[in-house]
């Protein structure tokens, strides 16, 4: 597709529950990142890959967070255990390596209840 | 952790009127980008500024930079009442050159 895709765009789960959450980035962006944004806040930087190595993972707030890039492309972010304190919007973003500026997807809506 | 804050955090006009939102860092950077988001929906980038420009124009936006200060403006003229969304100022650098650590937003509400 043209832009960022997100799926999905809405998950409702239950605390302690495992989610999988995708990004299908532009093509031939080399880099990938994961953004979490709360209500009325910014997003804040959860972990970037360059191809298929995350290069920076400095963001992600503990061990039940986890994501991989297995092909350099499509991005799954992982959160076992989940809590009630991971509810917000996980923004998957795209961009081509030294050009700065990001593509941003929609989002994934994670609610836990 | 966010380094920009933006000033005000809402603002409310009339359509014709001009917005401006202010943007505040602490860490050298290698460039400001603005970026707007409309409720509900992802980030639309809208202008980027290196940290060796003072002064950017892009349709009837306006953003200026001041290293010295740690500061940044984006100027909205002749707002239209699909101008509001929530806007973000996003800096890359401080020792990162490709991760963009952003502000909290300033809303925008042009009412028409």
């Amino acid at each position: 597709g043209a832009g960022v895709s997100q799926t999905p765009s809405n998950k409702v789960t239950e605390k302690g529950k495992y989610v999988e959450l995708r990004c299908d980035p532009i093509s031939g962006h080399t880099a990938l990142y994961w953004y979490r944004q709360s209500l009325g806040q910014g997003p804040e930087f959860l972990i970037y890959f360059q191809g298929t190595g995350a290069a920076d993972d400095s963001g992600l707030p503990n061990d039940r967070f986890f994501a991989v890039r297995p092909e350099g492309s499509v991005s799954t972010l992982k959160i076992q255990r989940t809590e009630r304190g991971d509810s917000a919007v996980y923004l998957c973003a795209s961009s081509t390596r030294g050009e700065g500026v990001l593509f941003f997807g929609e989002g994934s809506r994670l609610t836990v209840l | 952790s966010q380094q920009g804050e933006e000033d005000p955090q809402a603002l409310s006009i009339q359509e014709g009127e001009n917005a401006t939102m202010n943007c505040s860092y602490k860490t050298s950077i290698n460039n400001l980008q603005w970026y707007r988001q409309n409720s509900g929906r992802g980030l639309v980038h809208l202008i980027l500024i290196r940290s060796n420009e003072r002064e950017k124009h892009s349709g009837r936006l306006r953003v200026t930079l001041d290293t010295s200060k740690k500061s940044s403006s984006l100027l909205i003229t002749a707002s239209r009442a699909a101008d509001t969304a929530s806007y973000f100022c996003a800096t890359e650098g401080g020792g990162s050159n490709y991760k963009l650590t952003f502000g909290k937003g300033t809303l925008l509400t042009v009412n028409p």
